[in-house]
C-alpha cells in the first residue's frame, strides 16, 4: 500500500528543546516536502527536496531544517522550537515530474510548543 | 492580500443539497487547479484536478475553472453526510509540485 508515514503523530514539547519529525515514503518518489497548516491559512510549504541531497526553502522555512540522506526519508528538524511553531505538519511526496494529482500526504503531526 | 482566497465557512447544508465551493486567486500564471478533501485529523486527499479553463466532472463532483475571472469552483451534487470535511483548493503555475493552497472551507452536511 502506498504510504507516507509521519512520526510522532502528536507531540507536546517545551520551548528550545530540539525535536525531529520523521517522514518516510514507500513509493520511490523523488520529491518530498513539508507543509504546516494553520487555521485560515491553508497549507504553507516549509521545505522541499527534489532528490537525495537536494533541498530548498519553501514559503515559511524560518526555524526549520531538513535533510535528505536517503530517498525514502525526509525528516523535519526544529532546532529550538518556539510557541509560534505550534501547528499541524504534513509531509508529502510525489514523483519529480508529477503534477498535483500525484502528491500523497501523510496523516499529519500535531505539534504543540509550550 | 493572500494569493488564493477561500471562504472559511463553515458551510452547513442539508443532505441532498447541491454545494458550491469557490476560490479566487490573483496570480494569472496559475494553470493547474486542484481540489483536496481533508477529513478531521487526516491528510488532504486529491478530489479533482484540472488544467487551464473549463469543466471536469467525476461522479457527484464537478470542478470549474474560469481563468479570465481568476475563479474556480467545486460543485457537489446530492451531498451526503460523508462529504462533511474541509475542502482545500490548490493551484500551481507549471506541471510541478509547487502548490499554493487556499485556507480551506469547512463543509457540514446534515442528515
Amino acid at each position: 500500500e502506498a504510504q507516507v508515514t509521519q512520526n510522532p503523530r502528536y507531540l507536546i514539547t517545551v520551548t528550545g528543546k530540539k525535536l525531529t519529525v520523521t517522514c518516510s515514503q514507500n513509493m520511490n518518489h523523488e520529491y518530498m516536502s513539508w507543509y504546516r497548516q494553520d487555521p485560515g491559512l491553508g497549507l504553507r510549504q516549509i521545505y522541499y527536496s527534489m532528490n537525495v541531497e537536494v533541498t530548498d526553502k519553501g514559503d515559511v522555512p524560518e526555524g526549520y531544517k531538513v535533510s535528505r540522506k536517503e530517498k525514502r526519508n525526509f525528516p523535519l528538524i526544529l532546532e529550538s522550537p518556539s510557541p509560534n511553531q505550534t501547528s499541524l505538519y504534513f509531509c508529502a511526496s510525489s514523483h519529480r515530474q508529477g503534477t498535483g494529482n500525484t502528491i500523497y500526504f501523510g496523516e499529519g503531526s500535531w505539534l504543540t510548543v509550550v | 492580500q493572500k494569493e488564493v482566497e477561500q471562504d472559511p465557512g463553515p458551510l452547513s447544508v442539508p443532505e441532498g443539497a447541491i454545494v458550491s465551493l469557490n476560490c479566487t486567486y490573483s496570480n494569472s500564471a496559475f494553470q493547474y487547479f486542484m481540489w483536496y478533501r481533508q477529513y478531521s485529523r487526516k491528510g488532504p486527499e486529491l478530489l479533482m484536478y484540472t488544467y487551464s479553463s473549463g469543466n471536469k466532472e467525476d461522479g457527484r463532483f464537478t470542478a470549474q475553472v474560469d481563468k479570465s475571472s481568476k475563479y474556480i469552483s467545486l460543485f457537489i451534487r446530492d451531498s451526503q453526510p460523508s462529504d462533511s470535511a474541509t475542502y482545500l483548493c490548490a493551484m500551481s503555475e507549471n506541471a510541478g509540485n509547487m502548490l499554493t493552497f487556499g485556507g480551506g472551507t469547512r463543509l457540514m452536511v446534515k442528515p
